[in-house]
């Protein structure tokens, strides 16, 4: 069955940085195009970005364009988020999610269980 | 502020239908497909319509979807305790920069 497992949240300081890792199993991960989305505590769902299934387009919300990179190791069915100049507004859950076509339908059939990112001094 | 808007609560008793709706623009629900995600306490969203009316494999025709211009809807028919949960609608906009985008979130209470 299709799983996703992230890893790598914390507590940073502002301006500090964090990769996270998100370990993909059950379906063939060079296929799909994934995303990170994001979920401040309390408040709603924030899409983050979006990596094609061979990692050569990419797109970012503007919030965080310049700061994060996506990135993906398809040999090792994972996806990352390198997330550097960290800000309080970045403190959420951040989710890894599997787009439902082979494409950026913004459609995501498949999440993982989250991992929180607390930024505070 | 989200780029869609949803009310912030709905509420019905068991055995009730109850719609929520989500209001955008031509940049995103009017050109693009609509999803929806519920998302129980404490867990991950789970997909629950996409491409604006289909269903994935496991979720029950109690939950519906429809657009009509800039606005989508989800209908829940035969309301469980279960159903508790936040909804979400989502969608491509494809205005300066692509992106996707999300309602606010509805709170679903089952009274």
């Amino acid at each position: 069955q299709v799983q996703l497992v992230e890893s790598g949240g914390g507590l940073v300081k502002p301006g500090g940085s964090l990769r996270l890792s998100c370990a993909a199993s059950g379906f063939t991960f060079s296929d799909y195009y994934m995303s990170w989305i994001r979920q401040a505590p309390g408040k709603g769902l924030e899409w983050v970005s979006y990596i094609s299934s061979s990692g050569s387009t990419i797109y970012y919300a503007d919030s965080v364009k310049g700061r994060f990179t996506i990135s993906r190791d398809n040999a090792k069915n994972s996806l990352y988020l390198q997330m550097n100049s960290l800000r309080a507004e970045d403190t959420a859950v951040y989710y890894c999610a599997r787009d439902r076509l082979l494409a950026a339908a913004g459609t995501f059939d498949y999440w993982g269980q989250g991992t929180l990112v607390t930024v505070s001094s | 502020q989200s780029v869609l808007t949803q009310p912030p609560s709905v509420s019905a008793a068991p055995g009730q239908k109850v719609t929520i709706s989500c209001s955008g623009s031509s940049s995103n629900i009017g050109n693009n497909y609509v999803s929806w995600y519920q998302q129980l306490p404490g867990t991950a969203p789970k997909l629950l319509i996409y491409d604006n009316n289909k269903r994935p494999s496991g979720i029950p025709d109690r939950f519906s979807g429809s657009k009509s211009g800039t606005s989508a809807t989800l209908g829940i028919t035969g309301l469980q305790t279960g159903d508790e949960a936040d909804y979400y609608c989502g969608t491509w906009d494809s205005s300066l920069s692509a992106e996707v985008v999300f309602g606010g979130g509805t709170k679903l209470t089952v009274l």
